[in-house]
């Protein structure tokens, strides 16, 4: 069964670089799958925020495409998460999660436990 | 884009009712419409998806209907187990969106 891991600083300082990293066990990054990561604000709902495929293949969240960058590596089995001039409002658990092809694009079948990420200084 | 809402948001029900959650998006998107779970302090849980085919190994009680722009979950029989906020959202479209979610108690 595949299995999705944060990881990465609990704490990071307003205006500096939020980074995260997903490490994927017991399935290749290489499958016909999309990755992405989603957040959720302390008592908020969930925003997606990108997703990619092995290719190289992205979709960002236009509303933070500006500052966010995915990205891949699949000699690691990891991909990674970086939102650069974070604010308050990027304090967030960020899920990462596995995400269909076809008719399932857009459909997240399995997600991490999730890193809190607070931003403060 | 496309706005998901869903109502209420939030209910409080007794064990073994019938409760219907609704999710209404602001455009047609047939039947690409899915619910999630989530139990405090762990990560949704993919529920339904095609509004509604259930994931593999959630109960039966739990069913999705719906197309176009009105969607609905219902759990035939509360149980105490299904404490939880439900979320739709809609995928095949981009970019992606969650309603805001239906907090579920006992």
């Amino acid at each position: 069964q595949v299995r999705l891991q944060e990881s990465g600083p609990g704490l990071v300082k307003p205006s500096e670089t939020l980074s995260l990293t997903c490490t994927v066990s017991n399935f290749s990054l290489t499958s016909d799958y999309y990755w992405g990561w989603i957040r959720q604000s302390p008592g908020k709902g969930l925003e997606w925020i990108a997703s990619i495929y092995q290719n190289g293949g992205i979709y960002y969240n236009p509303s933070l495409r500006s500052r966010v960058t995915i990205s891949i590596d699949t000699s690691k089995n990891q991909f990674s998460l970086q939102v650069n001039s974070v604010t308050a409002a990027d304090t967030a658990v960020y899920y990462c999660v596995r995400e269909g092809l076809g008719t399932t694009w857009g459909l997240f079948d399995s997600w991490g436990q999730g890193a809190l990420v607070n931003v403060s200084s | 884009d496309i706005q998901m809402t869903q109502s209420p948001s939030s209910l409080s029900a007794s064990v073994g009712d019938r409760v219907t959650i609704s999710c209404r998006a602001s455009q047609d998107i047939t039947n690409y419409l899915a619910w999630y779970q989530q139990k405090p302090g762990q990560p949704p849980r993919l529920l339904i998806f095609a509004a509604s085919t259930l994931q593999s190994g959630v109960p039966s009680r739990f069913s999705g209907s719906g197309s176009g722009t009105d969607f609905t979950l219902t759990i035939s029989s509360l149980q105490a187990e299904d404490v939880a906020t439900y979320y739709c959202q809609k995928y095949y479209n981009d970019p992606r969106a969650f309603g805001q979610g239906t907090k579920v108690e006992i």
